[in-house]
């Protein structure tokens, strides 16, 4: 169905190092979202894709749409230790936003 | 240029009580949204609503929980005789106009426990 499955489901990591997480589905979707969610508070959005193949980058951030439009990528160089949290893909649903399960990074100094 | 703002942040109650949660959108956003997220889980889609009307609810449980956009005021969540299945963070957005997807602005969320 519309499950999103995000890999891998934590990552722990030190200063300094690049991070590589992905993002699929069973189904073709039209837009892939990226979200972070620093603890305590709500997700904020990183970067959006609206087309099969498109890579955008955000400073340190760089995530692409996938070919098959069934999957995507989100890829942190340079890791600091602010870049601690959970990254979800999401995809819109009608009204709503639909998230993965969510990618938990854990950077040590 | 306030963002979405929740209160409480924190809210812990009894079974059986009453939980009520409130959602303030960003200046001129006139639609909300609100998510459920349960540990270590994604963020659920509950309810879609404009002012005074509920547009989907379809995520929404049948039972004890209810939500409303005023004309004047806050959102609402109403949750009523809580049970310990309850116990999660709840979160608001809010969009200026119906869209879904990268228009919705999160708030901080409420983080209910019950005892």
């Amino acid at each position: 169905g519309q499950q999103l499955n995000q890999s891998p489901q934590s990552m722990f990591i030190q200063e300094g190092e690049d991070v590589s997480m992905n993002c699929t589905s069973s189904s073709i979707f039209n837009t892939w979202l990226w979200y972070k969610q620093d603890p305590g508070e709500g997700p904020v959005l990183l970067i959006a894709l609206y087309k099969a193949g498109e890579l955008t980058s955000n400073g340190r951030l760089t995530a692409q749409f996938g070919t098959t439009r069934k999957d995507s990528f989100l890829n942190i160089s340079a890791s600091i230790p602010s870049d601690v949290g959970i990254y979800f893909c999401a995809r819109n649903s009608g009204y709503a936003l639909n998230f993965g399960k969510g990618t938990s990074l854990l950077v040590t100094p | 240029n306030a963002g979405v703002m929740q209160n409480p942040r924190h809210l812990v109650r009894r079974r059986g009580q009453e939980a009520r949660l409130r959602c303030s959108p960003m200046k001129g956003h006139s639609h909300v949204y609100w998510y459920r997220q349960l540990p270590e889980e994604g963020l659920k889609f509950m309810v879609y609503l404009q002012k005074e009307n509920i547009i989907d609810e379809s995520g929404m449980p049948k039972e004890r929980f209810s939500a409303e956009f005023p004309k004047e005021g806050p959102s609402i969540l109403r949750i009523q005789q809580v049970v310990r299945g309850d116990s999660a963070a709840y979160f608001c957005a809010s969009s200026p106009d119906r869209g879904g997807t990268d228009t919705q602005y999160f708030g901080p969320g409420t983080r209910l426990t019950v005892l």
